[in-house]
């Protein structure tokens, strides 16, 4: 089946510090993948994707590139800010699954001033 | 601008009653999914629907009924609340899309619990 394996958190980091969030995937097929971003008492709203191997997502500073040799889609930023502070869900999308994406468990990111 | 509504917000119920949790979606998307966020356990589908007229169960569908009568409104129902269905839910509704490259649009949740 499919599956989304994201790095564990809280992740806690002093701003202007660089972000690395790890995301690995399983999937029966050619899926997109997808950073959404979760604010305090907020839904989750799409932050960047890639729709095929080697494609680089990027949005407010972030950017993660599809490696499709490695099955992964890391989320990273040269410099954070305590804005930045939120759940990052990483996920994938198979045209194949009726639309339905597979999420991560989310990663809980504090950012320090 | 409005997207993806949520109602009510915020709800709370007694064990054993029964309400209804509306979605509606001004995007005219074809897919809807009602999911609920637990602490530590990211996001777990309970039902989605691939047009009007048409749902089908998703990861945890037991204790919750859904109906799509309408392309924009997507009902979530529980007949008898249990402690155990106390959760966040979300709604999310996303477009056809090729190769499944379309994102879901979130609603901002209703919180709700059962004493």
């Amino acid at each position: 089946g499919n599956s989304v394996t994201q790095m564990e958190g809280p992740v806690t980091l002093s701003e202007e510090a660089f972000l690395t969030i790890n995301c690995t995937y399983t999937a029966t097929g050619y899926p997109s993948l997808f950073w959404y971003v979760q604010y305090p008492g907020e839904g989750l709203q799409l932050l960047l994707k890639a729709t095929k191997a080697d494609d680089k997502g990027s949005n407010k500073g972030f950017e993660a590139t599809y490696r499709k040799e490695t099955t992964s889609f890391h989320l990273e930023k040269g410099s954070v800010q305590v804005s930045d502070s939120a759940v990052y869900f990483c996920a994938l999308h198979l045209n194949t699954n009726a639309g339905k994406s597979t999420f991560g468990d989310g990663t809980t990111l504090t950012v320090k001033p | 601008n409005a997207g993806v509504t949520q109602t009510p917000k915020f709800r709370v119920l007694k064990t054993g009653q029964s309400m209804t949790l509306l979605c509606a979606q001004d995007m005219n998307h074809e897919y809807m999914y009602w999911y609920r966020q637990d602490p530590g356990m990211g996001l777990r589908l309970i039902h989605y629907s691939v047009g009007e007229g048409t749902t089908a169960k998703g990861e945890v569908p037991d204790g919750y009924n859904v109906s799509r009568l309408k392309k924009q409104n997507f009902l979530l129902g529980l007949e008898s609340a249990a402690p155990s269905q106390t959760s966040v839910y979300f709604c999310a509704s996303s477009p056809l899309g090729r190769g499944g490259s379309q994102p879901q649009h979130f609603g901002d949740g209703t919180r709700l619990s059962i004493l």
